[in-house]
């Protein structure tokens, strides 16, 4: 079936580190690929997203390109900063808009 | 006002209860979505309807239905709530119109926490 891997966490970082958080998936079809982020006791908000091959999405300064060679949809930011601290989810959608969501990844920055 | 809302926040029960879990969206969408959140797991899909007439089964629907009010509410009920169903719970929105191909993107709501005991 379809699914979404990520890598786990927590991910700690200093603040204004490089940020990367990997994610692949598997699809039967040709997938939309997103990222989602969930701050502390809200639900979840659309970061970025990407529709087809070589596509970029970017938002708040992350970035994330589908690789259709490689199933693969990294997020990455060049400067994290404390109010980055969240949950991030890498999601894919195939038909009728079901989302498919990886574990999350945890992410951390100190001060 | 937020534009997804879910009542309750929080809630305690003990095995066997009926419980039932409401959604309330201002956005005008189509489309809503209930979904759990456990650790380790991500969020995985219960029950999903695409308009007040239609009604579909997620990953994950065993143990649990729903109701379709409203364009704007759309509420989950644990006809007997067991322990391993404790979790968090997000509503969610989106609009068929907004983009075609399954692309609209999803609006959640702030969650419900539900603990059984």
């Amino acid at each position: 079936g379809d699914s979404v891997t990520q890598m786990e966490g927590p991910v700690t970082l200093s603040e204004e580190a490089f940020l990367t958080i990997n994610c692949t998936y598997t699809a039967t079809g040709y997938p939309s690929l997103f990222w989602y982020v969930q701050y502390p006791g809200e639900g979840l908000q659309l970061l970025l997203k990407a529709t087809k091959a070589d596509d970029k999405g970017s938002n708040k300064g992350f970035e994330a390109t589908y690789r259709k060679e490689t199933t693969s949809f990294h997020l990455e930011k060049g400067s994290v900063q404390v109010s980055d601290s969240a949950v991030y989810f890498c999601a894919l959608s195939l038909y009728g808009n079901k989302l498919v969501f990886g574990a999350g990844t945890i992410l951390r920055v100190k001060s | 006002d937020a534009d997804v809302t879910q009542t309750p926040r929080n809630r305690i029960t003990k095995t066997g209860k009926r419980i039932m879990l409401e959604c309330s969206q201002t956005k005008g969408h189509d489309r809503m979505y209930w979904y759990r959140q456990d650790p380790g797991l991500g969020l995985r899909l219960i029950y999903y309807s695409f308009d007040v007439k239609d009604i579909n089964k997620g990953e994950i629907s065993d143990g649990y239905s729903v109701s379709r009010q409203a364009q704007a509410k759309f509420s989950l009920s644990l006809e007997s709530a067991i322990p391993n169903q404790t979790a968090l719970y997000f509503c969610a929105t989106s609009d068929s119109l907004s983009n075609g191909r399954g692309l609209d993107t999803q609006y959640f709501g702030p969650g419900t926490r539900l603990t059984v005991l």
